[in-house]
């Protein structure tokens, strides 16, 4: 089963406006990542945040951890359509290599 | 080069056929991974290599079967395949063992009639 549990599944917003994703987990994580995924094409990770970091930016975004609650959120900043795309959260479990991906939030921005 | 490429982008097979999956970078990633994904779903991890060796199978049927020629090649051999095998396969790499900062190719779009 998936680690990851994202919300909201879909996102329809403005270009201009915020978008918000959140994600869970279950187990203990040395790090968490974001991908982005462009319809039917492979993921490019957008960002990592360490486990004994609790905030993290990279131009427009913004990555927040919360490993007491297991949790992590992803804001994206003055949205733009190109930003349009599935966004998944992505842990690997301690000490090992397995990655599991978040269900993902789908993002539309419209022009 | 940051690019991983991946050989066919569409593949359609019947369920006799045996054809092979291919993945290439020349990062000089020391790890290699292969996902299947389905549609609106999150990629799911199949195999993982590390120093071209086997360290993750995740209990992925015999149908499919992983081979890393070097370490820039990946393949993925298909044989005896279902329909609910259709699928998007993705190739990934990563510098680091731990899965951290994985660079995907754009995928093969597999169809089993």
């Amino acid at each position: 089963s998936q680690q990851g549990e994202e919300d909201p599944q879909a996102l329809s917003i403005q270009e201009g406006e915020n978008a918000t994703m959140n994600c869970s987990y279950k187990t203990s994580i040395n790090n968490l990542q974001w991908y982005r995924q462009n319809s039917g094409r492979g993921l490019v990770h957008l960002i990592l945040i360490r486990s004994n970091e609790r905030e993290k930016h990279s131009g427009r975004l913004r990555v927040t951890l919360d490993t007491s609650k297991k949790s992590s959120s992803l804001l994206i900043t003055a949205s733009r359509a190109a930003d349009t795309a599935s966004y998944f959260c992505a842990t690997v479990n301690t000490g090992g290599f397995k990655t599991i991906f978040g269900a993902g939030t789908r993002l539309f921005v419209k022009a | 080069d940051t690019e991983v490429t991946q050989t066919p982008k569409h593949l359609v097979m019947g369920m006799t056929n045996k054809k092979s999956l291919k993945c290439e970078q020349h990062m000089g990633h020391r790890a290699m991974y292969w996902y299947k994904q389905k549609a609106k779903k999150p990629p799911e991890l199949m195999f993982v290599y590390s120093y071209e060796k086997l360290s993750i199978n995740e209990s992925v049927p015999s149908r499919f079967s992983p081979e890393c020629p070097n370490s820039s090649l990946l393949n993925l051999h298909l044989h005896a395949l279902q329909p609910e095998d259709s699928a998007l396969y993705l190739c990934a790499s990563s510098q680091g063992l731990a899965g951290v900062e994985q660079y995907f190719g754009p995928g093969t779009r597999l169809t089993v009639t």
